[in-house]
């Protein structure tokens, strides 16, 4: 069974930095392209960041370049988020998924998402 | 950035109702579109990848079609845990955007 389990989520002041981890098992870790999503109170879904399988490439969303980091290390099957800087707007909470990629047609989703992690920046 | 533009943001339905949820995408994304369910408190649920194909354990009466910009959701005769908020997810670039959510309410 696919388990993602989030954790690292607690209440920090602006300006603090914050480190999120998520434990996967049931699935080969590192054939696993992985990815934070993000959902404020009330609010819908944001894309946050993505790693490759090998950590070797990430992408961000605009909103999060240069504070943010994604990073995994395959040996522990562990997805991690460095958070520096950390603003209000912040305030959410932090999903790992794990991404599929399909062939024929193409395409690429997220087949397992864990239970989330609250961050609450708020001075 | 891809826009995901999903009509409408709230609907009102009763059960065994038919409902349709559209999705457009502010260009071509091919069929690189999801569809996923939430329930409030609960992580999102994959139900539909690559447009149409239903993810395994989804009940059938969920279908996705269109490519390109256009696309739809379906849910044949609902049922009491059908009622929830769906969210499209465009992974043709990045960032991956999702649709702002369609808030489905038992009428």
């Amino acid at each position: 069974e696919v388990q993602l389990v989030e954790s690292g989520g607690v209440v920090a002041q602006p300006g603090e930095s914050l480190r999120l981890s998520c434990a996967a098992s049931g699935f080969t870790f590192d054939d696993s392209t992985m990815h934070w999503v993000r959902q404020a109170p009330g609010k819908g879904l944001q894309w946050v960041s993505l790693i490759s399988w090998d950590g070797n490439r990430a992408y961000y969303a605009d909103s999060v370049k240069g504070r943010f980091t994604i990073s995994r290390d395959n040996s522990k099957y562990s997805l991690y988020l460095q958070m520096n800087s950390l603003r209000t707007e912040d305030t959410a909470f932090y999903y790992c998924a794990k991404g599929t990629f399909r062939l024929e047609p193409a395409g690429r989703d997220f087949d397992y998402w864990g239970q989330g992690t609250l961050v609450t920046v708020s001075s | 950035d891809i826009q995901m533009t999903q009509s409408p943001s709230s609907l009102s339905a009763s059960i065994g109702d038919r409902v349709t949820i559209t999705c457009r995408a502010s260009q071509s994304i091919s069929t690189y579109l999801n569809w996923y369910q939430q329930i409030p408190g609960k992580a999102p649920k994959l139900l539909i990848y690559v447009a149409s194909t239903l993810q395994s354990g989804v009940p059938s009466r969920f279908s996705g079609s269109g490519s390109g910009t256009d696309f739809t959701l379906t849910i044949n005769s609902l049922e009491p845990e059908d009622f929830a908020t769906y969210y499209c997810h465009q992974t043709y670039s990045t960032p991956y955007t999702f649709g702002q959510g369609t808030k489905l309410e038992i009428k």
